[in-house]
């Protein structure tokens, strides 16, 4: 059972307006959230993250929103450019045993029409 | 340049010929994990090293060995591959093995065929 879920494959925008990219989890010892970027023949890099002390972290065009009582997450992309056209994945960490041990989601592809 | 290598990143193998997968890392990192990725599951973990000489399985380590003898390197061994195990492959990195927060570096993945 996932964890940690993407429920959009795909997400389709129109240059200049937002992109939300939604993400729901279910462990509530998961304390760390992140957002990575994949672009086609490369390995993800490192987005945007949030600690679960906080709702809310921005980052320039990027923020993400985190929900806890209802274990959802978000990310917001604004204006959404065409260079942002990936596949995003959400993931989470936490507990006391967990360390660094990261729980992805299935990832949602982002289309940014010119 | 700070970076994780993966060796080789494409292969097209048979099923039963044991293969390596080479991963290393140039940031003297502690943390050092493998992944696959596959259609609509994301990235799951295999095989994860909190230092060397200290490997731990991930969720799906059924099929796969690894080890760690220096801190820089962590390859990802397939004994006898078979079908199932075709998928792209990932290896990351990160500074600290028992910090949640630390950013987890990624190789460009290696994309495996078995058949």
């Amino acid at each position: 059972d996932q964890q940690v879920k993407q429920n959009s494959p795909s997400l389709s925008v129109q240059e200049g307006r937002i992109s939300i990219l939604n993400c729901d989890y279910t462990n509530s010892m998961f304390d760390y959230f992140l957002w990575y970027k994949k672009y086609p023949a490369e390995g993800p890099t490192f987005l945007i993250s949030i600690s679960s002390i906080k709702d809310k972290n921005e980052d320039g065009r990027f923020t993400v929103f985190l929900n806890k009582s209802a274990k959802h997450l978000s990310l917001h992309i604004v204006p959404s450019q065409p260079g942002d056209s990936a596949v995003y994945f959400c993931a989470a960490s936490g507990g006391l045993e967990a360390g660094n041990m990261l729980t992805f989601g299935g990832g949602t592809r982002l289309m940014v029409k010119p | 340049e700070a970076q994780v290598t993966q060796n080789p990143r494409y292969l097209i193998t048979v099923t039963g010929k044991k293969l390596t997968v080479t991963c290393s890392q140039n940031m003297n990192h502690e943390y050092m994990s493998w992944y696959r990725q596959d259609p609509g599951l994301g990235l799951r973990q295999i095989y994860y090293s909190m230092n060397v000489e200290v490997t731990d399985k991930g969720d799906v380590p059924e099929g796969y060995k690894v080890s760690r003898k220096e801190k820089r390197n962590f390859p990802l061994i397939l004994e006898s591959p078979s079908p199932n195990q075709t998928s792209l492959y990932f290896c990351a990195s990160s500074l600290s093995a028992s910090s949640s927060t630390d950013t987890q570096y990624f190789g460009p993945g290696t994309r495996l065929t078995v058949l």
